[in-house]
């Protein structure tokens, strides 16, 4: 099993444009989620999803946009990058009813 | 609104110290607790996983045990050695959130 996977691993956009940010897992786990990690603050979350065609915002949501059309994918969508939205973002999985979270790479990005 | 508090934010101990790590929550309906390191520049291990049923887990020289009814839990590290240092983060996942709330977390760092 990959785990969970993410892409890019590094990536820096100018200010205003859009990227998506891949992850998959392989672990037919319901669960997913998009978090944000700044220094000082901790991990954040995004957005998260329950299921294939399930979405819902988490804490900081505002600039993102996600689906799931299938069960091991779960992309994230910057759909104009600002400075503020330099972080390192993580993907995770998990099976609901065990909870147990599996954390992706992370992807650092940059926006200029 | 569930917040989870990490203490000491950063420790810096001698080699073979025993040490221990806090994490405090403010809502315990948690289904389960976990703490998880991150080494610089990368990203989350899990390193224990405790259910809401559960007094404590142990995997090695780790040691994770949660008194839910005071919303506390520690990570004790036993004979600890420098290639733990890393920071220490707790996370819980709240049934009514449907969601992981993280800590900030501990710099542990370990030297010679």
């Amino acid at each position: 099993n990959a785990g969970v996977t993410q892409t890019p691993k590094f990536q820096v956009l100018k200010t205003g444009q859009s990227m998506t940010l891949q992850c998959a897992q392989d672990m037919n786990h319901e669960y997913m989620s998009w978090y944000r990690q700044d220094p000082g603050m901790g991990l954040r979350l995004i957005h998260y999803s329950v299921g294939a065609g399930i979405t819902d915002q988490g804490e900081v949501p505002n600039g993102y946009n996600v689906s799931r059309s299938t069960t091991e994918d779960f992309p994230l969508r910057l759909l104009s990058a600002a400075p503020s939205q330099t972080s390192v973002y993580f993907c995770a999985s998990t099976r609901l009813g065990s909870y147990e979270q599996y954390f992706g790479p992370g992807t650092r990005l940059t926006v200029t | 609104k569930q917040e989870v508090t990490q203490i000491p934010a950063a420790l810096s101990v001698p080699e073979g110290e025993n040490l221990v790590l806090n994490c405090s929550f403010t809502d315990s309906a948690i289904y389960n607790l976990q703490w998880f390191r991150q080494d610089p520049g990368k990203g989350l291990t899990s390193l224990l996983l405790i259910q809401s049923s559960q007094r404590e887990q142990t995997s090695g020289r780790l040691n994770a045990s949660l008194d839910k009814s005071s919303g506390r839990s520690t990570l004790y590290i036993a004979a600890s050695q420098p290639g733990d240092s890393a920071t220490y983060l707790c996370a819980v996942w709240t049934g009514t959130a449907s969601k992981l709330t993280f800590g900030t977390g501990t710099r542990l760092q370990v030297t010679l």
